[in-house]
């Protein structure tokens, strides 16, 4: 149980243009997610909270209106990261909270994300 | 702000060794506590989780963790290391009555473990 998927897993896309990275929890429902990005060989920084329903919240520093989040539904978040710069390339995960009382997070592959 | 750290960026041991890795974290209050591994190519996993009671928790794959409240501590074990436990590790705590209440993880660096056949 608990598994949490993302989509695209590689995705390549030209400097300029919009990217849409899915997050979705299969068999749970998860009023919570998170956005992360790590970098090669160092931690996860935490981009932003998504709450279903409501607007996320953004990390200091992070640009709410280049990094698109929407929390429709209670299996599924979206990261849309817009005018794409090759500085975005990265690997962005996202996780999920799990249900009731829990401060567990169950975390995606990740989606590597190259602008050229 | 919290912040959590791992001591050791990088670990090399043979098969059979222990292992100890260190993590410490700064906040004062009610924490919860976790470790997650990260095998090379794959998504992070929960190896194992502090809430509350027995400040010493097992997890999966033989792994330990203790929590030290007077230390600000919760370093994770395992006696018996193999091949297989070649990954990352991170620790990551979760402050209560923070602006960490919708559960919030700060993480560690991360480890990088390398067991030697």
């Amino acid at each position: 149980g608990a598994v949490v998927s993302q989509h695209p897993s590689r995705v390549i896309c030209k400097s300029g243009t919009s990217v849409k990275i899915e997050c979705r929890s299969l068999d749970f429902q998860a009023t919570t997610m998170f956005w992360y990005r790590q970098f090669p060989k160092q931690s996860l920084m935490l981009m932003a909270t998504s709450n279903e329903g409501s607007k996320a919240t953004y990390e200091q520093g992070v640009e709410k209106d280049k990094f698109l989040i929407n929390h429709a539904s209670l299996t599924l978040s979206t990261l849309t990261v817009t005018s794409a710069h090759p500085e975005d390339s990265s690997f962005y995960i996202c996780s999920a909270r799990g249900p009731g009382r829990t401060y567990e997070q169950y975390f995606g592959p990740g989606t590597r994300l190259t602008v050229t | 702000a919290q912040s959590v750290s791992q001591h050791n960026h990088h670990v090399i041991l043979s098969e059979a060794a222990s292992l100890e890795l260190g993590c410490n974290y700064s906040y004062g209050g009610t924490v919860n506590l976790f470790w997650y591994v990260q095998y090379p190519g794959q998504h992070l996993q929960l190896l194992l989780k502090y809430f509350s009671g027995d400040p010493l928790v097992k997890g999966i794959k033989g792994f330990e963790a203790e929590f030290i409240k007077s230390k600000f501590s919760f370093n994770l074990r395992k006696p018996s290391v193999q091949w297989s436990d070649t990954a990352e590790y991170f620790c990551a705590v979760n402050a209560e009555g923070t602006t960490d209440s919708w559960g919030k993880l700060q993480f560690g660096a991360g480890t990088q473990v390398v067991v030697t056949p």
